[in-house]
């Protein structure tokens, strides 16, 4: 079992709408959780990061939620656009001086016009 | 603002040969990290490096080494290449330990034929 585990796995929606994707995550405990974009063939990019004691995060268009109780986490876009279409991961950082990263297997997104 | 620079962008290998991956982290970052993700995968952890030095070792193959050069940048080689890895190698570079501000780079694409 993933220690982060994301849903849906995949989804689709129209171009100006709102969604939400999940991440659960059994890590514990962890140093912080990140939300990041991924498109193909690129390198992750931030978008959220929330350490155990926030409740949520907002860039832009972009709000997190985290509820450490529950182990769980959200990413609401809103107003989605074209570029929004993308691959969004769940990742939380390991404690201690090595700071690795536990990657979620990610939700691909794909905003249609 | 600098990002993670990696080189080559794209690169392509024929079976046992040697490939040698280039990442030069933010300035005054400290700690470099490699990142291997096949196709449709979550990334995983290979190999980090904090001041020059190891600091984790992940999933990374006997066949390949690595290290941090006194500037601080860092080279991944691969040796006796197999066609599995064929995959996106990324880094990521971090200076700021208590948040684990990770900065990742966009990649390089290494096909092994």
């Amino acid at each position: 079992k993933n220690q982060v585990e994301q849903s849906p796995q995949s989804l689709i929606i129209l171009e100006g709408k709102n969604c939400t994707l999940q991440c659960n995550y059994t890590v514990s405990p962890f140093s912080n959780l990140r939300w990041y974009k991924q498109d193909t063939g690129r390198g992750p990019v931030s978008l959220t990061i929330m350490t155990f004691s926030e409740n949520t995060k907002s860039n832009g268009r972009y709000t997190a939620t985290l509820d450490a109780d529950t182990k769980q986490s959200s990413l609401h876009i809103t107003a989605s656009q074209l570029s929004d279409s993308a691959s969004y991961i769940c990742v939380v950082t390991v404690p201690g001086n090595t700071g690795k990263l536990i990657f979620g297997q990610g939700t691909t997104l794909q905003v249609k016009p | 603002a600098a990002g993670v620079i990696q080189s080559p962008r794209h690169l392509i290998k024929e079976k046992r040969e040697t490939a040698t991956l280039k990442c030069y982290p933010i300035p005054r970052h400290d700690t470099v990290y490699w990142y291997q993700q096949g196709p449709g995968q979550d990334p995983q952890f290979l190999i980090s490096f904090y001041e020059k030095m190891q600091s984790d070792k992940g999933s990374i193959p006997d066949r390949f080494s690595a290290q941090q050069f006194s500037d601080y940048h860092s080279e991944l080689n691969m040796s006796s290449l197999e066609l599995g890895d064929s995959a996106l190698y990324f880094c990521a570079s971090s200076g700021d330990r208590a948040n684990y501000g990770y900065t990742f780079g966009s990649g390089t694409r290494l096909t092994v034929v």
